[in-house]
């Protein structure tokens, strides 16, 4: 599987807009761009994928470079129940597994 | 909720004991999983099963050992465990495998303490 690279920890104010970045310069063609996130005491939750288009769920929205080989998670307004480690994972076809790595752990402060 | 329940949600092992983790699936999935985390390390891949068939295992030592009666219920049977084995175990489930566009669904994890 193609690595990611995150930063391991950022800080945002409650209510304020957060851009998560993700570095994938190894990625190929077929390779979906996935986000999940995993709150304290809990299992990791699905947050959004795409694949070239930056897409947008009622949970957040992913910015995809024009080269792929970096995205953007966006939280629109930070809440204290976004506090979570966020992991940016690359999936391809016939990858059973997701590589999850060590993630962005998001503070939120109120 | 996800859909993905796992019972017990916490448990208390000696070395010499039995014990089997119970994950349930209702989202009508053929792919179930099972995920090992422990303190400060990444999530690692243990078991995959599709239909019933497990497709995977990730150099699991023997004493975990896995069963998949049916698509929507998938356990973990343990024995002789080792206080290394202490961990978060998570059960995830996906509709189908070899899709790179498909998300995985979790459950909330069994935190396993081996004495």
């Amino acid at each position: 599987d193609a690595k990611t690279t995150q930063p391991n920890s950022m800080e945002s104010n409650e209510e304020e807009p957060v851009h998560l970045p993700c570095n994938h310069s190894t990625i190929s063609g077929t390779d979906y761009i996935h986000w999940y996130r995993q709150l304290p005491s809990q299992g990791p939750e699905y947050v959004i994928h795409g694949l070239t288009s930056n897409v947008n769920n009622r949970m957040a929205s992913l910015a995809i470079a024009e080269d792929r080989k970096s995205s953007t998670l966006i939280l629109h307004r930070a809440t204290l129940r976004d506090a979570a480690v966020y992991y940016c994972i690359l999936r391809g076809p016939g990858a059973n597994n997701l590589f999850f790595g060590t993630g962005t752990r998001l503070t939120v402060i109120p | 909720e996800t859909g993905v329940t796992q019972t017990p949600r916490h448990l208390v092992m000696g070395m010499t004991n039995k014990k089997s983790l119970k994950c349930e699936q209702h989202l009508g999935h053929n792919a179930m999983y099972w995920y090992k985390q422990s303190a400060k390390k990444p999530l690692e891949l243990m078991f995959v099963y599709n239909f019933k068939e497990q497709t995977e295992n990730n150099s699991v030592p023997s004493r975990f050992s896995p069963e998949c009666p049916n698509s929507s219920h998938l356990f973990l049977h343990l024995h002789t465990l080792q206080p290394e084995d202490s961990a978060l175990y998570l059960c995830a489930s996906s509709q189908e495998l070899g899709s790179g566009r498909l998300e995985q669904f979790f459950g909330p994890g069994t935190r396993l303490t081996v004495l």
